[in-house]
């Protein structure tokens, strides 16, 4: 079975923090992504990477960077947290046609 | 990728099929639709998907009309654990600059009574 697995199911942090969500894959797929879900607003696609320090933006990447130094692991990196960034967050990485999902990280910045 | 709509919630009794239904009237020639649902504190779950045939799997059925502007998924025996929020998306295979993205919307909740 594909695995993909998040640092933390829960995670609190104050404002101005630097904050890392790591996710790791252990399917060897290419390509993986960073979302995350909020309530009325679904899932929004923060960034994505298509390989090995590849990377590109998605929708909303303001205030996230991302870093994808080996394959199997893609890291979402908030600079500075601010409070409009609690959010749950979504790690996924691809095969051809399927997306799979991490649990998700929910992050609280107070 | 092409804009879907889908009702914002649905009823269905345990044992019983549940038919999700989902408009995308602007898709075009090489997008797909896709499912997946999200069960409560859980990341998404792929269920199915299709082009232009009904496909059907150990999860369930899609049912693709003959325009392509809408499609139904059918949980031909639903179960309390089917209780989730639904998500139809449609866009491009796989490959070139579209690096399977996908676009979710606000989807179906469903909820499986006993």
């Amino acid at each position: 079975d594909v695995k993909v697995t998040q640092s933390s199911r829960y995670l609190v942090k104050r404002t101005g923090e630097k904050v890392f969500l790591e996710c790791v894959q252990d399917m060897d797929h290419e390509n993986m992504f960073w979302y995350r879900q909020d309530p009325g607003l679904g899932l929004r696609l923060i960034y994505f990477s298509y390989d090995v320090k590849m990377k590109e933006k998605g929708d909303i990447p303001e205030g996230y960077s991302v870093s994808r130094e080996k394959k199997e692991r893609f890291s979402l990196i908030l600079e500075s947290a601010s409070t409009n960034q609690t959010s749950m967050y979504l790690c996924a990485s691809r095969a051809y046609n399927e997306q799979f999902f991490g649990p998700g990280t929910r992050l609280t910045v107070l | 990728d092409a804009k879907t709509t889908q009702p914002t919630s649905m009823d269905c009794a345990e044992g019983r099929a549940a038919n999700l239904p989902c408009n995308h009237s602007t898709i075009s020639g090489n997008e797909y639709v896709y499912w997946y649902r999200q069960i409560h504190s859980q990341g998404p779950q792929y269920i199915i998907h299709g082009l232009k045939n009904n496909e059907t799997n150990e999860m369930a059925s899609l049912i693709i009309t003959e325009d392509r502007k809408s499609s139904t998924l059918i949980l031909p025996h639903a179960t309390l654990r089917d209780t989730a929020v639904y998500y139809c998306i449609v866009r491009p295979a796989a490959g070139g600059t579209s690096y399977g993205k996908l676009t979710f919307g606000q989807g179906t909740i469903l909820t499986v009574h006993p």
